[in-house]
């Protein structure tokens, strides 16, 4: 059981580049999150993935875009970098969106942007 | 507007010296409390979750308890291997998408 992956763990952009953050869980679970993590700020959630075939935004959704390819996948894209988008990325599934279920998290995406 | 708010930023303690980590929320109908210890470079990795004023758990020298305003998360004869940052997150009872409001963490050092 790997439980939440993350690819790639570094990323270097320049202003404007495009890439997309790759997120698999193998948990069965129905719910997945994308977060960001900047100091000072906390964890503050960009999009999430209440079931298979459906997204909706989060706290900080401006410049990002997401897709529920599957049960078990959950991709974050940024179409057009910016330096605001530095930080660091975890994804996080739970077993469904009502809980209180605990969430899971992946090991993060170091992401710079210059 | 929910709100976490976690003390001491940072807290360094000797080994074998118990302490408390603090963390006061303002929601509006709590639906869970969360403990999460997130190590350098690391996801976050889930403690525990408290669901109503009262509520006790632990898990090996760690122990988080539960009021109407805040939580505490006790750690007894902490270890070096105890050292990470620790977050609190809430989840309100009206949330849509199963939101978490997340602190900011406290900073947990423990020396040998």
């Amino acid at each position: 059981n790997a439980g939440v992956t993350q690819t790639p763990k570094f990323q270097v952009l320049k202003t404007g580049q495009s890439m997309t953050l790759q997120c698999a869980q193998d948990m069965n679970h129905n719910s997945m999150y994308w977060y960001r993590q900047d100091p000072g700020m906390g964890l503050r959630l960009i999009y999430y993935s209440a079931s298979e075939g459906t997204t909706d935004k989060g706290e900080v959704p401006n410049g990002y875009n997401v897709s529920r390819l599957n049960k078990r996948e959950f991709s974050l894209r940024l179409e057009s970098a910016a330096p605001s988008q530095t930080s660091v990325y975890f994804c996080a599934s739970s077993e469904v969106l009502a809980g209180p279920y605990e969430q899971y998290f992946g090991p993060g995406t170091r992401l710079t942007v210059t | 507007e929910d709100q976490v708010t976690q003390s001491p930023e940072a807290l360094r303690l000797q080994e074998g010296e118990s302490s408390s980590l603090n963390c006061s929320y303002t929601v509006s109908g709590l639906r869970g409390l969360f403990w999460y210890r997130q190590d350098p470079g690391k996801g976050p990795e889930f403690l525990f979750t408290l669901y109503s004023a009262g509520e006790e758990k632990e898990k090996e020298r760690l122990k988080a308890t539960l009021t109407k305003k805040e939580s505490f998360l006790h750690i007894t004869a902490p270890k070096p291997e105890d050292s990470a940052t620790y977050l609190c997150a809430v989840q309100a009872r009206e949330t849509s998408g199963s939101r978490l409001t997340f602190g900011e963490g406290t900073q947990l050092t423990v020396n040998p």
